[in-house]
């Protein structure tokens, strides 16, 4: 089956302690991207990566580091997480950058 | 920088009327404008897209339109239906760049 898919689904975590919320998808896609959902601000995107070893940063960067090393796994890491963090986190992926995004099921992520 | 712009943030509509929902985009190397439909809880799905060398696109109930000289577009859903309420989402792709969403529309179906 195709799909995308993120771990862990729910995390609460304490500040600054790191953490790596993993993305994998089985679709061969070129593109992958992280989102953060947060009430009345949308989608943001946070990085995005067009190929393995290219990335580059979306709108709010700060605080995430990525890495693309293999096609397939697009993880996402939070060094020294901060309560301005806590939001929902959806990875995506699609064939290229121009063409239907395919999500996974999101992380609901809490920093206290 | 780019941005998506997305109105009305809150739509109300009687079952059976129309739903509009428009959006507008800065970035004029833009050509790819899809729809996302986000159900309470769930993932983000596609719903409908269009590209920059088309003007309009239907799909059944659903039809988006548009404007690349004003740089906007817009999804239709007509014959509106309770399963019709849900967070719906506009997006702006150009292949080479970020792809951006809009801030989202929650439609409400009364029955």
């Amino acid at each position: 089956e195709a799909q995308v898919t993120q771990n862990p689904r729910y995390l609460i975590t304490v500040t600054g302690k790191k953490l790596t919320v993993t993305c994998s998808q089985n679709m061969n896609h070129e593109y992958m991207s992280w989102y953060r959902q947060d009430p009345g601000l949308g989608l943001r995107q946070i990085y995005y990566s067009m190929n393995v070893e290219v990335t580059d940063k979306g709108d709010v960067p700060e605080g995430y580091k990525v890495s693309r090393k293999e096609k397939r796994n697009f993880p996402l890491i939070l060094e020294s997480p901060s309560p301005n963090q806590t939001s929902l986190y959806f990875c995506a992926s699609s064939f290229l950058g121009d063409t239907e995004a395919f999500f996974g099921q999101g992380t609901r992520l809490t920093v206290v | 920088g780019e941005n998506v712009e997305q109105h009305p943030s809150t739509l109300s509509v009687q079952e059976g009327d129309s739903a509009v929902i428009k959006c507008t985009y800065s970035d004029s190397a833009s050509n790819y404008f899809p729809w996302y439909k986000q159900e309470l809880g769930k993932r983000p799905q596609l719903i409908i897209d269009i590209r920059s060398n088309v003007g309009e696109k239907k799909d059944q109930r659903i039809a988006v339109t548009l404007n690349k000289t004003a740089k906007h577009f817009s999804l239709h859903i007509t014959e509106t239906q309770p399963e019709d309420s849900a967070v719906y989402f506009c997006a702006a792709a150009s292949g080479t760049y970020k792809y951006i969403f809009g801030t989202g529309t929650r439609l409400k179906v009364l029955a």
